[in-house]
Formats: structure tokens, C-alpha cells, sequence
């Protein structure tokens, strides 16, 4: 199994909050991936990072910042938790590109209330 | 406006029977083509992929169809077996990015 976890792995949280979930990897992967599952929706990607610093919107990007300090670690931020936000968020890494198959971490459950 | 689309929630199959499970895409730019099978509780993992310069790939139970000018895509498993139960995503991409279907929830029946 690649090695990526995510942290926290549950949350409970009350809307208007901050939030922060981490992704860890140790595959020295360049790219990484946070992406929330839905029911109805699939998979959708909300931001991914190509390299240290460098970041990029997905498809549900609204509400959402990232950070890639490291090559192991990305982080994603709600600045102010909605209800719409509750959702099981998802961590994948990539050696290439997107183009080719992605790791994905075990995800974190987030209910925003 | 969805550009992948699995128009099948779910599916189920007889243990021993062919699984087909279906993928439609609408952008023309998609030139890589993967499948991911998702237990509950668990990340998804990448199962099968495909080139757009290809229409067939093959892996043990596994066999990914391309008709381009359908834009259409399945995926094969034979014979099916109680451990395939599991929700499967079909997911194209063009550059850096990956766009998920909705996803279509297998059940292989004993």
C-alpha cells in the first residue's frame, strides 16, 4: 500500500468554524490530490498540487483553500465551515501526473452542524 | 453539467457471470482513461486504465473497452466474483486533472 494517510480520520464540527484536514504522504509523490465524495456525485476534485507551493482550483473549489509547504504534507482548509461542507474527503497522490493511476488515502469524515 | 457519467447506480450479478459496467464522457479532450474500485469505508484504488490510442486492455479478470467515437467506455469483469462487490468509478482525464463518474455499485450475488 502506498503510504499516505490523513488526519483527522472524523470531525465534528459547528458551521462558521475553521477546519484543516492533512494529508501525509511518504512517496515523495509530486503530485497531490483532495477531493470529496458525494452521494449522486461521485468523486470531485477541489484543489491539487503539482509541486511544492504550486496549487491549482478543481471542479468544487469555492470555500476551499490548500497549502503545499513540503513534498509530504497538503493541507486543506475551510475557513468557515457550511453544512454544504459535510462530506468525506478524500487524499490521492501521483507520481506523473493525473493521467495516471492515483493512491488514495482511507479519507476523513467531516459533518459540519 | 456532468462529463462523466456511469448511468447505472447499481448492478447485480450472478457469481460466475460477466459484470459490464458503462462509462460516457462528453469532452472530445479526454486521452486517458482509468477505473477505480471503492470497498466502503476505504480509499478507492486504481484497478484498470486505458490509452485513447488504444480500444481494449486487458488484466486477468479485467478487460477495459474504448469506443471513441461513442465516447463511450466499459469495463469487463469474468467471471464475477463475491470479493468484485464494490462501487466502481470511471474517471477520464486530460493534463493534470481527473474527472470522476458518480460511480455504480456492484453486487455479486453467491
Amino acid at each position: 500500500d502506498a503510504g499516505i494517510t490523513q488526519s483527522p480520520r472524523h470531525k465534528v464540527t459547528e458551521t462558521g468554524t475553521p477546519v484543516t484536514l492533512r494529508c501525509h504522504q511518504t512517496e515523495n509523490h509530486r503530485y497531490m490530490y483532495w477531493y470529496r465524495q458525494d452521494p449522486g456525485h461521485g468523486l470531485r476534485l477541489i484543489h491539487y498540487s503539482y509541486g511544492v507551493k504550486d496549487t491549482d482550483k478543481g471542479e468544487v473549489s469555492d470555500g476551499y483553500s490548500v497549502s503545499r509547504s513540503k513534498t509530504e504534507d497538503f493541507l486543506l482548509t475551510l475557513e468557515s465551515a457550511t453544512s454544504s461542507q459535510t462530506s468525506v474527503y478524500f487524499c490521492a497522490i501521483s507520481a506523473v501526473s493525473g493521467s495516471y493511476e492515483q493512491y488514495f488515502g482511507p479519507g476523513t469524515r467531516l459533518t459540519v452542524t | 453539467d456532468q462529463q462523466v457519467k456511469q448511468n447505472s447506480p447499481s448492478l447485480s450479478v450472478q457469481e460466475g457471470r460477466i459484470s459490464i459496467l458503462n462509462c460516457d464522457y462528453t469532452n472530445s479532450m479526454f486521452d486517458y482513461f482509468l477505473w477505480y474500485k471503492k470497498y466502503p469505508a476505504e480509499g478507492p484504488t486504481f484497478l484498470i486504465s486505458i490509452s485513447s490510442i488504444k480500444d481494449k486492455n486487458e488484466d486477468g479478470r479485467f478487460t477495459v473497452f474504448l469506443n471513441k467515437s461513442a465516447k463511450h467506455l466499459s469495463l469487463h469483469i469474468v467471471p464475477s466474483q463475491p470479493g468484485d462487490s464494490a462501487v466502481y468509478f470511471c474517471a477520464a482525464s486530460a493534463g493534470d486533472k481527473v474527472i470522476f463518474g458518480p460511480g455504480t455499485s456492484l453486487s455479486v450475488i453467491p
